[in-house]
């Protein structure tokens, strides 16, 4: 079965340092791996996707994922955090196994930005 | 480009009763899914509809049921809620089926069983 950990649930951060936000996969075939942030009382906003190619994945906002296939891991980076930056973010696997079309997502990492 | 929109925001309903709860997708979306984000259950898998069928559903008894109309906008109807039912229903579409095609979000619609 797929599944996404994400095994933090707050990151802490200082502003201008850099943030690191760690998630873990297990997939049978390709796969692909997406990354979310949720802010209050708001919906999910894509952030990057990975799908094939290279390791390294830029997304919006500064954000960047790398991907390792020998670690099954897809972490999230930032070089510089800004307190904005602080919400709920999310890694989540597509399963399109048995018919299914749909994002498995992890239980989320709250991350703290603090000026 | 207008993104995911859903009504209403809040929805305060008693148990036994039925909710509608609707989702107007991106413009040129054709597949639209909901996911409910429970507290402590994390973000779940309800429905997925394109091209005005239903082609899969999570692990959610029959009384989650929706539609997908021509237009592709969506509505999910929850009857007989329980209190468990209280949560945020996320509705997303997406450009086809197609792998490498995100999932996009709306707002949410938060309900409230009391």
């Amino acid at each position: 079965a797929q599944s996404v950990a994400q095994p933090e649930d707050q990151v802490n951060v200082a502003e201008g340092n850099p943030l690191t936000v760690k998630c873990t996969y297990s997939v049978s075939g390709n796969p692909y791996l997406f990354w979310y942030v949720q802010y209050p009382n708001r919906g999910l906003q894509f952030l990057l996707k990975y799908i094939t190619g290279d390791n390294l994945v830029k997304g919006s906002y500064g954000f960047e994922a790398e991907f390792n296939k020998s670690q099954t891991s897809f972490h999230l980076k930032k070089p510089s955090a800004l307190v904005s930056d602080s919400a709920l973010y999310f890694c989540a696997v597509r399963d399109v196994t048995g018919g299914y079309n749909k994002l498995i997502f992890g239980a989320g990492t709250r991350l703290a930005v603090h000026p | 480009e207008a993104g995911v929109t859903q009504s209403p925001t809040h929805l305060i309903k008693t148990r036994g009763q039925q909710a509608t709860l609707r989702c107007s997708p991106i413009s040129g979306h054709t597949s639209v899914y909901w996911y409910q984000q429970a507290l402590g259950l994390g973000l779940q898998f309800l429905l997925w509809y394109d091209e005005g069928e239903e082609r899969n559903r999570g692990n959610f008894p029959p009384r989650f049921s929706g539609r997908q109309f021509p237009n592709y906008s969506s509505e999910l109807n929850v009857n007989a809620l329980e209190l468990e039912d209280s949560a945020l229903y996320l509705c997303a579409s997406s450009s086809g089926q197609g792998l490498n095609q995100p999932q996009h979000f709306g707002d949410g619609t938060r309900l409230s069983i009391l």
